[in-house]
């Protein structure tokens, strides 16, 4: 079965850091395209971030140069590392492979 | 980059009714579309994939269609579960924007 567990959100200071993980099992992460999807508090769906099987990476204009994508084939496991956050930034964090399998989402908050 | 202009953004409608949601796309993405529904505190469930293909255990009243930039889902008879946001997302490139949804509300 197909699981994807995203972990490592919470509360955080404007200007901190945090590094989000996304567990994978059933798959291997480096087989497909993986990406970050949030969504803010009552909103809609915001792509945030992409990583290809070869390993391209892409981003929202409103996180590039702040966030990075990455993964761990040897643990199964994707990241997003998220710099200098903002209080915009507060949203539900959902990792999906492709367009099928997403995980359950991790809220981070960004606040003082 | 593809911006995805959905509409309605609001859907009143009574079980047993065919709802039909679109989806226009600013520049052709082909057929690379994807329809989800999504429901309070949980993550979407993808619906439809490349336009029309009825991903595996969604019932088969859900159906999508379109091509370009033109694109759309019906539910043929709304059911009690039906009730929930629906959101398409392009991903012929890179960044794979989403509309900015439609919820399907009890009339």
């Amino acid at each position: 079965e197909v699981q994807l567990v995203e972990t490592g959100g919470g509360l955080i200071q404007p200007g901190g850091s945090l590094r989000l993980s996304c567990a994978a099992s059933g798959f291997t992460v480096s087989s497909n395209y993986m990406s970050w999807v949030r969504q803010a508090p009552g909103k809609g769906l915001e792509w945030v971030s992409i990583i290809y099987s070869g390993g391209s990476t892409y981003y929202a204009d409103s996180v590039k140069g702040r966030f990075t994508i990455s993964r761990d084939n040897s643990k199964n496991t994707l990241y997003l590392q998220m710099n200098s956050l903002r209080a915009e930034d507060t949203a539900v964090y959902y990792c999906a492979s492709a367009t099928t399998n997403w995980g359950q989402g991790t809220l981070v908050t960004v606040s003082s | 980059d593809i911006q995805m202009t959905q509409s309605p953004s609001t859907l009143s409608a009574s079980v047993g009714d065919r709802v039909t949601i679109t989806c226009r796309a600013s520049h052709s993405i082909s057929s690379w579309l994807a329809w989800y529904q999504q429901k309070p505190g949980k993550a979407p469930k993808l619906l439809i994939y490349k336009a029309s293909s009825l991903e595996s255990g969604v019932p088969s009243r859900f159906s999508g269609s379109g091509s370009g930039t033109e694109f759309t889902l019906t539910i043929s008879s709304l059911q009690p579960d039906d009730f929930a946001t629906y959101y398409c997302q392009q991903y012929n490139d890179y960044s794979q924007t989403f509309g900015q949804g439609t919820k399907v509300e009890i009339k």
